[in-house]
């Protein structure tokens, strides 16, 4: 069974740190890797994906994928009170479904 | 901006009635559009994946006969939840898929069965 596995949580970081988000897959033919945000009670909306092996920068959102140990992260620098949500980790395979995990929360302290 | 619009945005039924979700696609002809269902403090879980023309593919576990999918246009899926239950409430997410295979989600619908 495809599984995706996040850090169980909850994170708690001070205003202006950095978040680091790990995630670990275990279908080896995953292709691409996305992170996904949601606020408490809304849906989720995309922040980042990745499909191949290294870094990949957006503003203050770094993704990092290694496929070899089936390992991706987000980090989030310059951590922002309003960066405080759940970030779901999710996996497309060669059926083109997302797999996600089960999210880990990012509590910001002002 | 938004690329996918559900409505209603919630709803509550009374145990028994059918309750329709309907997942638009904004500005694209969306011939595969995907519905999650996600249980307080859970993740998303994909039910079915909606296919416009064709019978919809569900989930194992999935009881299609339950959850009604139809994509009769490009820019339409409805979710139908027959003789709705307690155990039916919950937040059900459609999403689109779009430019390199992103998925976008909708805003969900909170179902709530009395």
């Amino acid at each position: 069974q495809k599984e995706v596995e996040q850090n169980s949580g909850p994170l708690s970081v001070p205003e202006g740190a950095i978040a680091s988000l790990n995630c670990t897959y275990s279908d080896r033919g995953s292709q691409s890797f996305f992170w996904y945000r949601q606020y408490s009670g809304k849906s989720p909306e995309l922040i980042m994906f990745i499909y191949s092996n290294g870094d990949k920068e957006d503003g203050r959102f770094t993704a990092q994928l290694n496929k070899a140990s089936q390992y991706v992260s987000l980090l989030i620098r310059d951590s922002q009170p309003s960066d405080s949500a759940t970030y779901l980790c999710a996996v497309k395979g060669a059926n083109s479904k997302l797999t996600f995990g089960k999210g880990i929360t990012l509590s910001v302290r002002p | 901006g938004a690329v996918v619009s559900q409505h209603p945005s919630w709803v509550i039924c009374k145990s028994g009635t059918s309750v329709k979700i309907e997942c638009r696609s904004l500005d694209f002809q969306a011939t595969t559009m995907f519905w999650y269902r996600q249980f307080p403090k859970q993740s998303l879980m994909l039910m079915a994946t909606s296919n416009e023309g064709s019978k919809a593919t569900y989930e194992q576990g999935v009881e299609k006969d339950k959850f009604l999918i139809n994509h009769a246009s490009l820019t339409l899926s409805t979710l139908t939840v027959t003789s709705a239950h307690p155990e039916d409430s919950s937040f059900y997410i459609c999403s689109e898929t779009r430019f390199q295979e992103t998925q976008y989600f909708g805003p969900g619908t909170r179902l709530l069965v009395l």
